[in-house]
């Protein structure tokens, strides 16, 4: 199976940085996703990382290791609007698209 | 559509009764997924619909689900004789045949059975 996982919450300061960890098996992985999910909303895609590395976008950005199942997902400048729950979800090889989703992280951006 | 759509947005129903929930995906995407989603929990895969046909069913947690996608586009969502476990988020999403760069999630209907 795909064990994914995350810290259930997390509390950073407005304008700050914060990285959020995920950690997953790597037998039949194939790829890791993040996604952001808004109380009560539907999760919305972040990023998407294959190949080892740091794929950077905006604010956003993600990392990851395949040898060592570590992944992570960095903020910068955050805003109030940031906090949310963060979700990882690994792919695996021959699951067609079918992701499979840790807990999530509730991160809280305070003034 | 522009986006996915799901009906209704909130479902309240008694214990044993049946529920249909629908999606409408994007137009033109291929893969429809059916995800649930409890109450601080992560999305949990149900069903995975390539065209017409169900890809892979191993989600479903017994045999009172079943979904359906007969002309390629609508799915529906069918949950017999519903038990109060059953109350959740579903959740739908779609994406482009050979998309890897993630899918499209749907508002989801919020099932709660009484």
């Amino acid at each position: 199976g795909q064990n994914i996982d995350q810290p259930t919450e997390m509390t950073a300061t407005e304008g700050a940085i914060v990285q959020i960890n995920c950690t997953y098996q790597t037998s039949g992985f194939n790829g890791l996703f993040w996604y952001q999910q808004h109380a009560g909303e539907a999760p919305t895609f972040l990023s998407y990382n294959v190949l080892d590395g740091l794929e950077e976008k905006g604010r956003f950005s993600s990392f990851l290791s395949r040898s060592k199942g570590y992944s992570y997902l960095l903020l910068k400048e955050l805003q109030m609007k940031d906090s949310a729950s963060y979700l990882c979800a690994g792919l695996l090889t021959g699951g067609g698209n079918k992701l499979t989703f840790g807990t999530g992280t509730q991160l809280k951006v305070e003034l | 559509g522009a986006g996915v759509s799901q009906t209704p947005s909130n479902k309240v129903t008694e214990k044993g009764k049946y529920v249909e929930l629908r999606c409408d995906p994007i137009s033109g995407h291929t893969a429809l997924y059916w995800y649930r989603q409890s109450l601080g929990q992560g999305p949990e895969f149900l069903i995975y619909f390539q065209g017409t046909g169900a890809a892979d069913d191993s989600g479903l947690p017994n045999d009172r689900f079943f979904a359906v996608r007969p002309e390629g586009s609508v799915s529906t969502l069918k949950i017999q004789r519903t038990e109060r476990g059953d109350s959740a988020v579903y959740l739908c999403a779609s994406s482009p045949q050979g998309q890897d760069y993630g899918y499209t999630f749907g508002s989801g209907t919020r099932l709660t059975v009484v």
